[in-house]
Parts: structure tokens; C-alpha cells; sequence
């Protein structure tokens, strides 16, 4: 079963504007992490945000976590084209080697 | 440096026939994944290693699917019979992981192997 849930499935956005996108999960966790996916393509680590840390950033990038109410949020800032991609987050079942992926947002940016 | 490395990255094949994909990690990696990606599952993880040894298969779909890594720089995914409920994107991914550290780094995924079963 998906324990990321993101939200929401697709977001549309002007370039420049900001893109927020909310994922939840259901179990305890050591880790969360977010990876992006371009068309046809891998998918690419952005960021990893630890159970005892609140908020990270990188560049435009902005992680929150709150384990109290089980879910974290990626904020991109100035979006741009090339930011047009779906993003997932991924958590670890507390003690489990291994990573539970959700369903992933579809971001795009309109030129 | 040279990412992870699938091959082939697109395979068309009728059903019931044996379907090999492979996988070369990146150099150093001694954790390797493999994933498939649906429409309608998303990001399923089917098994992975821990130094060359499957750590956890739960993943893996039924008996007609099966996992090899012989060596550390060099992965197998085959599927045999072939069915068209396989087609999928196949994907595998490594990290690095130090015994006795946090295993939770970030994984480097390949690009991919499309398969189509018709």
C-alpha cells in the first residue's frame, strides 16, 4: 500500500508563480524524501528532511515536515520551466530498509 | 561520473516469452533496487540487495518474476512467462550505505527499461 499520499495529483501554474505541493503519510517515520521525474527520465533526489527537523531548504526549494500530524510539504519558489516534472515523496516504514513512494503530483509550468 | 546504468531501455515482446532486464549500479553503490512504475500502482519497490544479497522480495509480483545480483556491479530482473499485465517501467536504483549509519540516503536512479508484453 501507498504510504506517501500526495496532493494534489496535478497543479498548473504560471512561470514565476510559487508551487506548493502536500504529501501525507499513515506510519511512523525515520525519514522523508522527495524525488523528482521528467518525462521519460529516472527519477532525481531533491531533498531529504529527517523526523527531528521541521523545515529545509535548497536554492528554491522549501521541505516542512510535521510528524504530529503526518505530512510535509515542497514549496518551490519562482517556478520556471524546466521545473515542468511529477514529484513524489517517499518515506520509510520506521525500521524498514526501504522506501514507500506515493502517487506523485504532475507540476507545469506555463511559459 | 557514470549514473546507474539500464539496459535495454525499451522491450517489445509477446507473451510468454522470457524478458531479461539489466542493471549496472554505480561504482561504489552496495545497495541496489528495483522498482516498477504503473499508471494505476505508481512506484512499487520488488525487491532489493544489501551487498549482493536480496534483503526483501516481498515485492516481487509471483514465482515468474526473479532477481539476480552476482557480483556488485551487475543486476537481473527476469520475468518468465511473459504476460501482458508486466508491461511496465522497470526501474533500478542504488545508494551507498556504510554498515552501521543511517541507511536512508538518497537512491540514484537509472532511466528506466519500458517493456510492452502484447
Amino acid at each position: 500500500s501507498q504510504q506517501g499520499e500526495e496532493d494534489p495529483q496535478a497543479l498548473s501554474i504560471q512561470e514565476g508563480e510559487n508551487a506548493t505541493m502536500n504529501c501525507s503519510y499513515k506510519t511512523s517515520i525515520n525519514n522523508l524524501q522527495w524525488y523528482r521525474q521528467n518525462s521519460g527520465r529516472g527519477l532525481v533526489h531533491l531533498i531529504l528532511i529527517r523526523s527531528n527537523e521541521r523545515e529545509k531548504h535548497s536554492g528554491r526549494l522549501r521541505v516542512t515536515l510535521d510528524t504530529s500530524k503526518k505530512s510535509s510539504s515542497l514549496l518551490i519558489t519562482a517556478s520556471r520551466a524546466a521545473d515542468t516534472a511529477s514529484y513524489f515523496c517517499a518515506t520509510d516504514d520506521q525500521g524498514a530498509q526501504k522506501l514507500v513512494f506515493g502517487q506523485g503530483t504532475r507540476l507545469t509550468i506555463n511559459p | 561520473d557514470a549514473g546507474v546504468i539500464q539496459s535495454p531501455r525499451h522491450e517489445v515482446t509477446e507473451m510468454g516469452q522470457e524478458v531479461t532486464l539489466r542493471c549496472k549500479p554505480i561504482s561504489g553503490h552496495n545497495s541496489l533496487f528495483w522498482y516498477r512504475q504503473t499508471m494505476m500502482r505508481g512506484l512499487e519497490l520488488l525487491i532489493y540487495f544489501n551487498n549482493n544479497v536480496p534483503i526483501d522480495d516481498s515485492g516481487m509480483p509471483e514465482d515468474r518474476f526473479s532477481a539476480k545480483m552476482p557480483n556488485a556491479s551487475f543486476s537481473t530482473l527476469k520475468i518468465q512467462p511473459s504476460e501482458p499485465r508486466d508491461s511496465a517501467v522497470y526501474f533500478c536504483a542504488s545508494l551507498r550505505w556504510v554498515v552501521g549509519t543511517d541507511f536512508w540516503q538518497p537512491q540514484h536512479f537509472g532511466d528506466g527499461t519500458r517493456l510492452s508484453i502484447l
